[in-house]
């Protein structure tokens, strides 16, 4: 069985330019959840979706960063006009319906330069 | 407000000594806690689970966590501790309407194994 998966793994941006990051939940699994990780620092939740829905955006900043989980297709966390504040390990994780655990993804590592 | 502190931010044990992380949460209702391993640059891997029942759960890679209400504390376990096991081990809540809205994690602490 395949795990989450997110793409790239590695990402390098200047600063102004767009981060799109890219998960795929488990198969089956209808909730997805973004975090960030920033250097020495444990995760902080920022967004709950199931398809084509946010459930809990509470974590999110109010500018530049959006979410959304499609009908078809992967969840994409899109970071508008990057800053270097924004480096950081993104971490998506996936659960099925009514479960109770949620299965993480080994994250994408985004560099802004 | 709901929050995971972990007062250990490193440790370091001897391959085949005893290992206990220390874990205490602030949540006013019945929590769901979970302890979580991450491996340099890798994904969180979950070690174990507290919904109800038993207090005393049991994990893979031979952890075990108790579950303490009196004291607010969920702490990690290992009776002997193997090389394999340095990583960072993060301890967290479940603190949404069911257990799987929102996971507030604790900051986290490095465990180093010396040979």
């Amino acid at each position: 069985n395949a795990g989450v998966m997110q793409n790239p793994r590695h990402l390098v941006r200047r600063r102004g330019q767009e981060a799109r990051l890219r998960c795929s939940p488990v198969k089956g699994h209808s909730h997805v959840y973004w975090y960030r990780q920033l250097p020495e620092e444990g995760l902080k939740f920022m967004v709950y979706l199931q398809k084509e829905n946010i459930i809990d955006e509470s974590g999110m900043p109010k500018e530049r960063f959006s979410a959304e989980f499609p009908k078809e297709g992967p969840s994409i966390l899109r970071i508008q006009q990057v800053v270097r504040g924004d480096s950081a390990a993104y971490f998506c994780a996936s659960s099925p319906l009514g479960g109770e655990t949620q299965y993480f993804g080994p994250g994408t590592r985004l560099l802004v330069l | 407000a709901q929050s995971v502190t972990q007062p250990d931010i490193h440790i370091t044990v001897s391959e085949g000594a005893s290992l206990e992380l220390r874990c205490n949460y602030s949540y006013g209702a019945t929590p769901y806690l979970f302890w979580y391993v991450q491996s340099p640059g890798q994904g969180l891997q979950l070690l174990l689970k507290y919904f109800s029942g038993d207090t005393l759960v049991q994990g893979i890679k031979g952890f075990e966590a108790e579950f303490k209400r009196s004291q607010s504390s969920f702490n990690l376990r290992k009776p002997s501790v193997h090389w394999s096991d340095a990583a960072e081990y993060f301890c967290a809540v479940g603190v949404g309407k069911t257990s799987y809205d929102k996971v507030i994690f604790g900051p986290g602490t490095s465990l180093s194994v010396i040979p």
